[in-house]
Formats: structure tokens, sequence, C-alpha cells
């Protein structure tokens, strides 16, 4: 089965310019999760969706980020305007169900640098 | 607030040995998760324990948990060059919705 894709893979940006990533989960995988992780960390969950509602977007920075999934599978991520700090991997990750008792699926990942 | 806690933050082993990563973590679980990512790459699932069970086993990966005193231990047996990868362990939150993941530990087994 074809696994999680992201879009693009690279992305150079200055501060304060705007960035959209995109993800296409694993079919028929109801739950997606985009995630942050800044270089030597783990990754940090920024939101995740149960089909096309939102479980839990507590550690989203709301004032510059949003992301939608629309129908249900494709999601985007937003960063307008993007800071110095949001250079970082940002991981889509997609599950059958919610929840722990399901492991997780990951995209390769789109890298940013903000110059 | 970070849950899991890798330690060693890296790791440096010859071919052929074990290696053992370590995760502890500070509030109840439900459930465990061990995590491998290659440079540049994705995360990979490698194996998940329950808090009702003690050790598990998958292929060279033994997984170990005691839930008394907040740790599991990633056991990799007969280690090869490939390997070489970050591993993460990742605990329940926000009431097992998802999850949070350790900084990791950078693993460089050497040929």
């Amino acid at each position: 089965e074809a696994g999680v894709a992201q879009s693009p893979r690279y992305k150079i940006i200055e501060k304060r310019q705007s960035v959209a990533f995109w993800c296409n989960p694993i079919s028929g995988h109801a739950t997606l999760y985009w995630y942050q992780q800044i270089l030597g960390q783990g990754p940090k969950l920024l939101i995740q969706f149960q089909n096309n509602g939102v479980v839990d977007d507590s550690q989203l920075p709301k004032d510059r980020f949003s992301a939608e999934r629309l129908k249900g599978v494709d999601s985007t991520l937003k960063i307008q305007p993007a800071k110095l700090e949001d250079s970082a991997v940002y991981l889509c990750a997609s599950s059958p169900l919610a929840g722990n008792y399901n492991e997780q699926f990951f995209g390769p990942g789109t890298r940013l640098t903000v110059l | 607030s970070q849950q899991g806690e890798e330690d060693p933050q890296a790791l440096s082993i010859q071919e052929g040995e074990n290696a053992t990563m370590n995760c502890s973590y500070k509030t109840s679980i439900n459930n465990l998760q061990w995590y491998r990512q290659n440079s540049g790459r994705g995360l990979v699932h490698l194996i998940l324990i329950r808090s009702n069970e003690r050790e598990k086993h998958s292929g060279r990966l033994r997984v170990t948990l005691d839930t008394s005193k907040k740790s599991s231990s990633l056991l990799i047996t007969a280690s090869r060059a490939a390997d070489t990868a970050s591993y993460f362990c990742a605990t329940d939150r926000n009431y097992g919705q998802n999850f949070v993941f350790g900084p990791g530990t950078r693993l460089s087994v050497l040929p």
C-alpha cells in the first residue's frame, strides 16, 4: 500500500513570508496528525484530525499556524507569517483510528528553513 | 511538557554488540511505543507495549516496561550498521488520544 505522501520535501523562505505544506494520508486512515520536529528534538504534535474534525489543536500556535482537512482526506498546514524559530521538519502521520492503541504511519516530512 | 525522556542521548557501539536505550516518564500511562527515525526520514513504528505487559519481543528487539519505576527499555540485539538511527519513546497524553515523544537516543553502529 502507498505510504503517507508529503510535499514539498524542502522549502526555504524568508521570515514574514507564508508557506503551506500538503499531506495525503494512507487511504482509509481516519486520523491525521501534523508534527513539528526541531533539529535534535522529538516530534511535537501540532494538530490531530479525526476525519475532517479537529480532535486536538492545543499545541498549535493559532496566531500564525492553521490547518484544514477538507473532505476528511488530504490536509494542508499553513504558516503565516513565518518566524525564524519555525525552521523545522514538519511531519504528517496517519493511523486507522485515534488513540494510543494504534501505530502511526509517518510521511518523509517537509524541511522548512526560514531565513 | 515532554512526558518521556530517553537515555542516553547518544550511543555508539560496534556491529554485533547489543544496544540498550531507556525511557523514563512522569505520569501514569496506558501504553508506550518505540519508534525509529533514520536520518532525513519519517518515523517508523517499532513496538507498542501496554501498561499491563512487562515485556515484548519483535525480531531482534526486546522492550520492557516497569510501571512502578515509570520506565521502559529498548534492547537491540546483535546490532547492524543499518540500525544506525534515532530512537524515540512515545507515551500517551490527552486521555490516550495521542502521544508525546521524548527527545530521542541517537544510536551509531560502527562496522
